[in-house]
């Protein structure tokens, strides 16, 4: 079982907001990383760093956290959004690395 | 802008060793970790392993036993090598480029990564 928890699916409605979560203990010490993961491509990092947006990542992702949670949100979610996103950080020890369940994001 | 190519073997045989080979274009390898995450069919992402330019690896404790992963400086790869494959090996396999660094929290992302290889393990 992954440290990182993650829900397994959230659905929505074109140009709405979506709210993707990640829970672990190790997020009190560590900052998260977020990824997108599209069928057939390599993963995209879309933040890092808890609350930093790779250049040419649109300004409609962003992030957030608090405690052991953390907070990807998509404001105005496009139709390209469509994909599944994965939370990383390490793992308890602080010697290795964890990635999240993922959580499939559907845009209706 | 680095980019990342990997190549290596695309099918094996149960017991055989799995060999994965990633090329570094223009970056170098100082300041970085090197990666190896998977990804099995309908399965979310895996970490495999990281080496450092110094060549320290930190292995994931589930795969240790049978993983090595290497470096070549001179010629800017990276490799992973998985010994005794079985089927529950097949994934898409991708290199990383991870940045690690510390502070008031620590940070830890992956960028850029590979394209993927394929990698089926059957008899």
């Amino acid at each position: 079982s992954s440290e990182l928890t993650q829900e397994p699916a959230v659905a929505v409605a074109l140009g709405q907001t979506v709210r993707i979560t990640c829970h672990g203990d190790s997020l009190r010490t560590d900052y998260v990383s977020w990824y997108q993961k599209k069928t057939g491509q390599a993963p995209l990092l879309v933040m890092y760093a808890g609350t930093f947006r790779p250049s040419g990542i649109p300004e409609r992702f962003s992030g957030s956290d608090s405690g052991s949670t953390a907070l990807l949100t998509i404001t105005g979610a496009q139709a390209e959004d469509e994909a599944d996103y994965y939370c990383n950080t390490r793992d308890s020890s602080g010697d290795h690395v964890v990635f999240g369940g993922g959580t499939r994001v559907t845009v209706l | 802008q680095v980019r990342l190519q990997q190549w290596g073997t695309g099918l094996l045989k149960p017991s055989e060793t799995l060999s994965l080979t990633c090329r570094v274009y223009d970056g170098s390898f100082s300041g970085y970790l090197w990666s190896w995450v998977r990804q099995s069919p309908g399965q979310g992402l895996e970490w495999i392993g990281q080496i450092d330019q110094s060549g320290f690896t930190s292995y994931s404790p589930s795969l240790a036993s049978r993983v090595t992963i290497s470096i070549d400086r001179s010629r800017i790869q990276f490799f992973l090598k998985m010994n005794s494959a079985t089927a529950a090996d097949t994934a898409t396999y991708f290199c990383a480029r991870a940045r690690e660094y510390g502070g008031s929290r620590h940070t830890h992302y992956f960028d850029p990564w590979g394209h993927g290889t394929l990698v089926t393990v059957s008899s």
